[in-house]
């Protein structure tokens, strides 16, 4: 199984600031990664996909880099509703695997 | 519009049995790949169990042999069917469709549509 290992687990910021997660791959992925949000009580929401393509309707102060076995997640201009929870998710192999989720909390 | 729209969850004991409904609108579910993805209270997202288009099936080892992925075509509809249910499978369960994106050198998987979600606990 690919281990997928998100840093920080938690974060604290303030609307306005930019922020980075990193999802680094236990091997290399090329550049099968992809992001979701959730928010509290709700389902997942893709953000990007194969790494660094924004899904249609996802703002564009959302991106993604990377590939291989080290990817990043970044937020420029932090709005309210993007304090949530991110996840890195691989699709280069079964089991498909997530990684542990990355906690983004108002300052 | 594209939506999905889980059902079924419920408390039920240990060694028990359930199953999951995931209703689609707006898609052909036996056109798509489709997946079971669940979350433990508290804790991050655990992929369960898979089908493709074609009919193959594929399951996390947590679950192999315990639980089933079907679809009825007729009713545009996704089945988890769980038994042998343990304490640890308590948790949400997402249906997810998967989309493909291809580009000259590769073809990528993603989920781009999730059901809002069930909850299943086990206990005694």
């Amino acid at each position: 199984d690919i281990q997928m290992t998100q840093s920080p687990s938690s974060l604290s910021a303030s609307v306005g600031d930019r922020v980075t997660i990193t999802c680094r791959a236990g091997q290399t992925i090329r550049n099968y990664l992809n992001w979701y949000q959730q928010r509290p009580g709700k389902a997942p929401k893709l953000l990007i996909y194969a790494a660094s393509n924004l899904q249609s309707g996802v703002p564009s102060r959302f991106s993604g880099s990377g590939s291989g076995t080290d990817f990043t997640l970044t937020i420029t201009t932090l709005q309210p509703e993007d304090f949530a929870t991110y996840y890195c998710q691989q699709s280069f192999s079964l089991p498909i695997t997530f990684g542990q989720g990355t906690r983004l909390e108002i300052k | 519009e594209v939506q999905l729209v889980e059902s079924g969850g419920g408390l039920v004991q240990p060694g028990g049995s359930l199953t999951l409904s995931c209703a689609a609108s707006g898609f052909t579910v036996s056109n798509s790949y489709m997946t079971w993805v669940r979350q433990p209270p508290g804790q991050g997202l655990e992929w369960v169990s898979l089908i493709y288009s074609g009919g193959s099936t594929y399951s996390a080892d947590s679950v192999k042999g315990r639980f089933t992925i079907s679809r009825d075509n007729s009713k545009n509809t996704l089945f988890l069917q769980m038994n042998s249910l343990r304490i640890e499978d308590t948790a949400v369960y997402y249906c997810a469709r998967r989309r493909e994106y291809c580009s000259p050198t590769s073809c990528q998987t993603y989920f781009d549509t999730w059901g809002q979600g069930t909850l299943v606990t086990v206990s005694s």
